[in-house]
């Protein structure tokens, strides 16, 4: 099976811009999540989707948001970029999402806003 | 508040010298425990969930083992392709939808 796919790998913005990163879950996997990967806080969540809803946010502000679409594709959007959103965004799947079921991870989009 | 703490930072072994990362954790009920391995500029590889104290797990030169408030993460006789950050996350009662990730433990095994 193919794994997580994450597209594109590196993006370069500038403040005040928004930006749209991709993921594409791995075969059979409904459940998509995103985190925030800095060196500062290390791996954060971001949000959860399963059968193309939300079902957990992490701390975020409203500037970040996502959607899933019925293949279980998921994208993840930034709007009005600021500097401290440069980070590793990655994405992970699992089956159903639950508890017990393991998150297998993307390559992740190294996002750099200057 | 659901906390996971990983020591050392950094771990400098020599190739074939054993050791040994830690990884604590407070959470409200744990649900799971996982290992991850990260090399630069990639996404984390799943290495081992664990459910229960007393579980353990291994593969290859890993063995990952869990008390009711750590895990560790045994390398024997590791090699230089063994280098990377190894990270501990767990899922909780509170927060079964998500992992809590610790720091990180950046090992560098040197021929």
């Amino acid at each position: 099976k193919a794994g997580v796919t994450q597209t594109p790998r590196y993006l370069i913005k500038t403040r005040g811009q928004q930006v749209t990163l991709s993921c594409s879950p791995i075969s059979g996997h409904r459940s998509v999540s995103w985190y925030q990967q800095t060196p500062g806080q290390g791996l954060q969540f971001l949000f959860e989707y399963f059968s193309e809803t939300q079902r957990n946010k992490g701390n975020f502000p409203g500037r970040f948001s996502g959607r899933q679409f019925s293949n279980s594709r998921s994208e993840m959007n930034v709007s009005t970029l600021e500097l401290g959103d440069s980070a590793l965004y990655l994405c992970a799947s699992s089956e159903g999402g639950g508890s017990l079921e393991t998150q297998y991870f993307g390559p992740g989009t190294r996002l750099l806003v200057l | 508040e659901d906390q996971v703490t990983q020591s050392p930072e950094a771990l400098r072994l020599q190739e074939g010298e054993s050791s040994s990362l830690n990884c604590s954790y407070t959470v409200s009920g744990l649900r799971g425990l996982f290992w991850y391995r990260q090399d630069p500029g990639k996404g984390p590889e799943f290495l081992f969930t664990l459910y229960s104290a007393g579980e353990e797990k291994e593969k290859e030169r890993l063995k990952a083992t869990l008390t009711k408030k750590e895990s560790f993460l045994h390398i024997t006789a590791p090699k230089p392709e063994d280098s990377a950050t190894y990270l501990c996350a767990v899922r909780s009662m509170d927060s079964s939808y998500k992992l809590i990730f610790g720091s990180g433990t950046r090992l560098l095994v040197r021929p």
